[in-house]
């Protein structure tokens, strides 16, 4: 069984860059054609999806976060890197690191970190 | 603003049905998946392309889509089923993905 354990700061100041690392044992991220995804959570708010990283080597991100994300991968590691820059306030939220599959018509998000709280403070 | 729309709250007696419904464009297109998340814990995954359960998720569980609606019916609701639960799907350009507001469910 796969897991992703996620690391970083759980604090940050405004106007810094957010990095996070989330780890991943029981299988090698390059052993399917699968899509490493971050995803936040601000406090008692729903889930924002802020991008991938998938086995082609391609990324995609939220079009709104765009501008200030970055998201990379470390296969000799078997870990994933996310960036985030210009954080403000709003930025507080626990994140969260998941694996994702697509099929045809359908995608799933079927393992899950079990999240960082990362807090802006000014 | 999310692309995909929830009720933000539903309750249901304990043992009685409950649907769970997720509106949007992309639907007509893709279909929904659907995630349980409890306090302080991760999302899990509870259903998924055509009505299709994980591993492990109770089959009182049954997911359904019609034009641009996905639902989620719990059939049977147990205490265990409390929760928030959101769906996922790509956006209408098929380029990004994006979670509808979450529904909070509660068994009475």
């Amino acid at each position: 069984q796969v897991q992703l354990q996620e690391s970083g700061p759980g604090l940050v100041k405004s106007s810094q860059t957010l990095s996070l690392t989330c780890s991943v044992s029981g299988d090698s991220i390059t052993s399917g054609d699968y899509y490493w995804n971050w995803i936040r959570q601000s406090p008692g708010k729903g889930l924002e999806w802020i991008g991938y990283s998938y086995n082609s080597g391609g990324t995609s991100y939220n079009p709104s976060l765009k501008s200030r994300v970055a998201i990379s991968v470390d296969t000799s590691k078997n870990q994933i890197f996310l960036k985030l820059s210009s954080l403000t306030a709003a930025d507080t939220a626990v994140y969260y690191c998941a694996r994702g599959e697509t099929y045809t018509g359908f995608y799933v998000f079927d393992q899950w970190g079990q999240g960082t709280l990362v807090t802006v403070s000014s | 603003s999310s692309e995909l729309t929830q009720d933000p709250a539903v309750s249901v007696a304990l043992g009685q049905s409950v649907k769970i419904t997720c509106r949007g464009d992309s639907l007509r297109i893709y279909f929904a998946s659907w995630y349980l998340q409890k306090p302080g814990q991760a999302p899990v995954l509870v259903m998924y392309g055509k009505n299709k359960r994980p591993s492990g998720i109770p089959d009182r569980f049954s997911g359904s889509s019609s034009g641009n609606t996905a639902s989620l019916t719990i059939t049977g609701a147990q205490a265990e089923d409390e929760g928030d639960y959101y769906c996922n799907s790509r956006d209408s350009s098929g380029n990004h993905l994006v979670f509808g507001g979450g529904t909070k469910v509660t068994v009475l």
